[in-house]
């Protein structure tokens, strides 16, 4: 099992610019989350969602969009990047939502 | 403001000391998750804790859960250098949320 996978690793943008970042589970999780973690602010959550089809969104939703229209993929969207979405970002799966979370190993964005 | 607070936000240390890192809540929380991170990756799971009062053993690492469900503590004993690494807290809520994290630095 791969596990969670991300990509890109790494990925630099200018302002205005749109781009997706890619994530995908082989664990057959029905829960998948996106987080973004900055320096003291600890992982704080974007989007959720709890099977396919079904997206809801977190505490930092704004200037992101996601869809779910399968089991394993969950991409995140950036539509018009700005400075502020500079951070690394971090795709995460689990059976419920409340129990074990699995990481991706993350993609660090920097928007100039 | 965050949800749960982690104290401190930094900690250095030497080799063999022992130290404890807490979680606190103004919330109750079905459940507490401890997470572990190292630099450039994402964390992983070190506990969880259910139970009010609960206190969970995993070698040297001791996590207990406050009564009221709303706070939460890690204790090392003996720190190694291989503990360094990035702790982070995160409770079941509506969703998972998580603290702001304690990274811990042990010096040979």
């Amino acid at each position: 099992n791969a596990g969670v996978t991300q990509t890109p690793k790494f990925q630099v943008l200018k302002t205005g610019q749109s781009m997706t970042l890619q994530c995908a589970q082989d664990m057959n999780h029905e829960y998948m989350s996106w987080y973004r973690q900055d320096p003291g602010m600890g992982l704080r959550l974007i989007h959720y969602s709890v099977g396919a089809g079904i997206t809801d969104q977190g505490e930092v939703p704004n200037g992101y969009n996601v869809s779910r229209s399968t089991t394993e993929d969950f991409p995140l969207r950036l539509l018009s990047a700005a400075p502020s979405q500079t951070s690394v970002y971090f795709c995460a799966s689990s059976y419920d939502g409340k129990d074990t979370q699995y990481f991706g190993p993350g993609t660090r964005l920097t928007v100039l | 403001t965050q949800l749960l607070e982690q104290s401190p936000q930094f900690l250095s240390i030497q080799e063999g000391e022992n130290l404890t890192v807490y979680c606190n809540s103004s919330s109750v929380f079905s459940s507490l998750q401890w997470y572990r991170q190292e630099p450039g990756e994402g964390p992983v799971l070190l506990v969880t804790v259910v139970t009010g009062g609960e206190v969970k053993k995993l070698k040297r690492l001791t996590f207990q859960f406050g009564d009221a469900r709303k706070d939460s503590s890690l204790h090392i004993t003996a720190a190694q250098p291989g503990d360094t690494g990035l702790y982070l807290c995160a409770g079941a809520y509506n969703d998972m949320r998580f603290g702001a994290g304690t990274r811990l630095t042990v010096k040979p």
